[in-house]
């Protein structure tokens, strides 16, 4: 079972609507970032969150932390938010590969 | 501020070559991790470089191998190029290391194994 999931794998939406994507994870962490990979491969940092609620522009992140759970809103969705969304953790000092660990990926495509 | 850069952009090698690629962080930032992104495993950390030492390593062969200069530029080197080293690499720097802190991709190298 991977250490982070993300749900759903794919979401394919009408332009204006709000969107959701979750993210669970099973290990300790010290902060958990929500990513943005468009094609052709660049990665742009959304949030890094190590509790409670981002908010920047359109983009909403929350995490609990007791649930081990994130979510990743978007507000009045657009077209150009078509892309790969990825959940992503710092584990926890202890041990192991202490880069980031990520999910999947969430392919988003926003329709006009 | 200029961004993290990645050169090469592409590259094509024959197997059993090697190659070094290169990344150079945001000015002032003295942490750079390397990742490996395949369709099939997703994006998996390979190593973190701070202040010129590796600092983590994650589950990758020795092949895989890396290097961080004083101006915290950072070099991966990949001996011996298998089918299945044919990835999209990335870097990211952040300003001390990847705890509670904000990391910054580059663009990456795509790199085929033919």
């Amino acid at each position: 079972k991977n250490e982070v999931e993300q749900s759903p794998q794919n979401l394919t939406a009408q332009e204006g609507e709000f969107i959701t994507i979750n993210c669970s994870y099973s290990v300790g962490i010290s902060a958990l970032h929500w990513l943005q990979q468009h094609p052709g491969g660049g990665i742009v940092s959304l949030f890094m969150l190590s509790s409670g609620k981002k908010k920047h522009g359109r983009l909403i992140a929350t995490i609990n932390i007791q649930e081990k759970h994130s979510s990743l809103h978007i507000t009045a969705s657009h077209p150009r938010d078509s892309a790969v969304y990825i959940c992503a953790v710092t584990r926890a000092s202890g041990g192991g590969a202490d880069g980031l660990t990520f999910g999947k990926g969430t392919h988003l495509i926003i329709q006009p | 501020k200029a961004g993290v850069t990645q050169t090469p952009r592409y590259l094509i090698k024959t197997r059993g070559q090697q190659v070094t690629l290169s990344c150079s962080p945001i000015s002032g930032h003295r942490s750079v991790s390397w990742y490996q992104q395949t369709p099939g495993q997703g994006l998996q950390f390979l190593f973190e470089y701070f202040s010129e030492t590796q600092r983590n390593k994650g589950n990758f062969p020795g092949r895989f191998s890396g290097r961080q200069f004083s101006n915290s530029r950072s070099e991966m080197n990949v001996s011996t190029l298998e089918l299945g080293d044919s990835a999209l690499y990335l870097c990211a720097s952040s300003f001390i290391g990847q705890y509670n802190t904000e990391a910054f991709f580059g663009q990456g190298t795509r790199l085929t194994v033919v």
